[in-house]
C-alpha cells in the first residue's frame, strides 16, 4: 500500500525534553510538509521541503527542527523551546512542488506535555 | 483577522438535509480552493479542489467561489451520518504556492 505513515500515534513528553515524530511516505513525493492542528485553527505549517537536504521554515518554526537525508523521511523534533507543544500534528507530502499537487497527509501524531 | 474564516460550528443537520460549508477569505490573490474532510483522529484527505471562480460537482458534493464576494462554499446534498466529520477549507494564491487552511466546521449527521 502507499501511503504515508506517523509514528508514534500518541507521544508524551516531559517538560524540558525533547522529542522526534517520525513521518515516512512511499508516494515517490519530492515535497514534504509538517503541520500542526490545535482546535478551532486549522493547519499551521512548521516546515517544508522540496528536495533532499534542503527545507523551508514555515509560520511557526520556532521550537521545531527538521531534517531531510532522504526522500522518503522527514523527521520533525520538537525542542524543549517550543513553549506549547501540545497538540496534534500532521505530515503531509505532495508529488511535485511548483505545480499545484494534492497534499497527502498521514494519521497525526497526538503530543502531549506533562 | 485571519486570513481564512470559517465557522468552527458543530452544525448538526438530520439524515438526508442538503449541508452548506463556507469559508470567506481576505487575500484576492487566492485562486485555487480545496475542501477537506477530516474525521475524528485522522488526517484530512482532499475532498474538492476548484481553480479561480465556479462550481464544480461530484457526486452529492458541489463546490463553489465566488471570488468577488471572497467566499466559498461546500453544498453535501443528502447528507449521510457517515458524513460527520470536520471540514476544513484551503486556499493558495500560485499551484506551487502553500496552502492556507480555514479552522474547520465539524459536521453532525444525525440518523
Amino acid at each position: 500500500d502507499g501511503g504515508i505513515t506517523q509514528s508514534p500515534k500518541y507521544l508524551f513528553r516531559k517538560e524540558g525534553q525533547n522529542v522526534t515524530l517520525s513521518c515516512e511516505q512511499n508516494l515517490n513525493h519530492d515535497a514534504m510538509y509538517w503541520y500542526r492542528q490545535d482546535p478551532g485553527q486549522g493547519l499551521r505549517l512548521i516546515y517544508y521541503s522540496q528536495i533532499v537536504n534542503d527545507f523551508q521554515k514555515g509560520d511557526i518554526a520556532e521550537g521545531y527542527s527538521v531534517s531531510r537525508e532522504k526522500k522518503e523521511s522527514f523527521p520533525l523534533t520538537v525542542t524543549s523551546a517550543q513553549k506549547n507543544p501540545t497538540a496534534f500534528y500532521l505530515c503531509a507530502s505532495s508529488q511535485i512542488a511548483g505545480s499545484y499537487n494534492e497534499q497527502f497527509f498521514g494519521p497525526g501524531t497526538r503530543l502531549t506535555v506533562l | 483577522q485571519k486570513e481564512v474564516e470559517q465557522d468552527p460550528g458543530p452544525l448538526s443537520v438530520p439524515e438526508g438535509a442538503i449541508v452548506s460549508l463556507n469559508c470567506t477569505y481576505s487575500n484576492s490573490a487566492f485562486q485555487y480552493f480545496m475542501w477537506y474532510r477530516q474525521y475524528s483522529r485522522k488526517g484530512p484527505e482532499l475532498l474538492m479542489y476548484t481553480y479561480s471562480s465556479g462550481n464544480k460537482e461530484d457526486g452529492r458534493f458541489t463546490a463553489q467561489v465566488d471570488k468577488s464576494s471572497k467566499y466559498i462554499s461546500l453544498f453535501i446534498r443528502d447528507s449521510q451520518p457517515s458524513d460527520s466529520a470536520t471540514y476544513l477549507c484551503a486556499m493558495s494564491a500560485n499551484a506551487g504556492n502553500m496552502l492556507t487552511f480555514g479552522g474547520g466546521t465539524r459536521l453532525m449527521v444525525k440518523p
